[in-house]
């Protein structure tokens, strides 16, 4: 595709359950990055793919939280018992290097726990 | 550990006026430094970074922003305001070690443009 797909845009979940949330990257990207952003702050970093190896994931807030990219393209990232503090937008971002240096963004998927 | 300071959380500009939006870092050594905008409803978008070099960095839309590294600073400038720039706008750093992996952004800076 032409960019970073995230899909739902929008989801409501009731405390306790469990969710999952898609991103389909830029073709041939190597780098995939997953970003936290609460209402009214910067991204906050939750983790770090390259290829399918899943380099870094200390940003994610507690074992509720993972993510995978089985084949190096598509990721999901899995929220389990979901809480209020988890409403958020959740970013991703692909990058055609190995690195940071320019990542492509997502619109996100906005995340609301009742 | 590093932290981005955007001390600006609203900033109002005239259409045709210029711009500044600060950034100020803290961190042990020179990060890489980004700049990003977030229209309404978007992805966040790259304006530009500063790797090494030339102090003065060029970007996307006109937009420059210059590193003083004695005053742990990178701020994002345009000599003239569109419309269209009403945004919110990140800084970041990366830090080297990393390979700038993982950015930390500062909280934004929502611009508004009036006609």
């Amino acid at each position: 595709g032409a960019g970073v797909s995230q899909s739902p845009r929008y989801k409501v979940a009731k405390r306790g359950q469990d969710v999952a949330l898609r991103c389909d990257p830029i073709s041939g990207h190597v780098s995939l990055f997953w970003y936290q952003q609460a209402l009214g702050q910067g991204p906050e970093f939750l983790t770090y793919f390259q290829n399918e190896a899943q380099l870094d994931k200390s940003g994610l807030p507690s074992d509720r939280f993972f993510a995978e990219r089985p084949e190096g393209s598509v990721s999901t990232l899995k929220i389990q018992r979901t809480q209020q503090e988890d409403s958020a937008v959740y970013l991703c971002a692909s990058s055609l290097a190995r690195s940071g240096e320019k990542l492509f963004f997502g619109s996100g998927t906005q995340l609301s726990v009742l | 550990a590093q932290s981005v300071t955007q001390p600006d959380i609203h900033i109002t500009v005239s259409e045709g006026a210029s711009l500044e939006l600060r950034c100020n870092y803290s961190y042990g050594a020179t990060p890489y430094l980004f700049w990003y905008v977030q229209s309404p409803g978007q992805g966040l978008q790259l304006l530009l970074k500063y790797f090494s070099g030339d102090t003065l960095v060029q970007g996307i839309k006109g937009f420059e922003a210059e590193f003083k590294r004695s005053q742990s600073s990178f701020n994002l400038r345009k000599p003239s305001v569109h419309w269209s720039d009403a945004a919110e706008y990140f800084c970041a750093v990366g830090p080297r070690n990393t390979g700038f992996q993982k950015l930390v952004f500062g909280t934004g800076t929502r611009l508004l443009v009036s006609p």
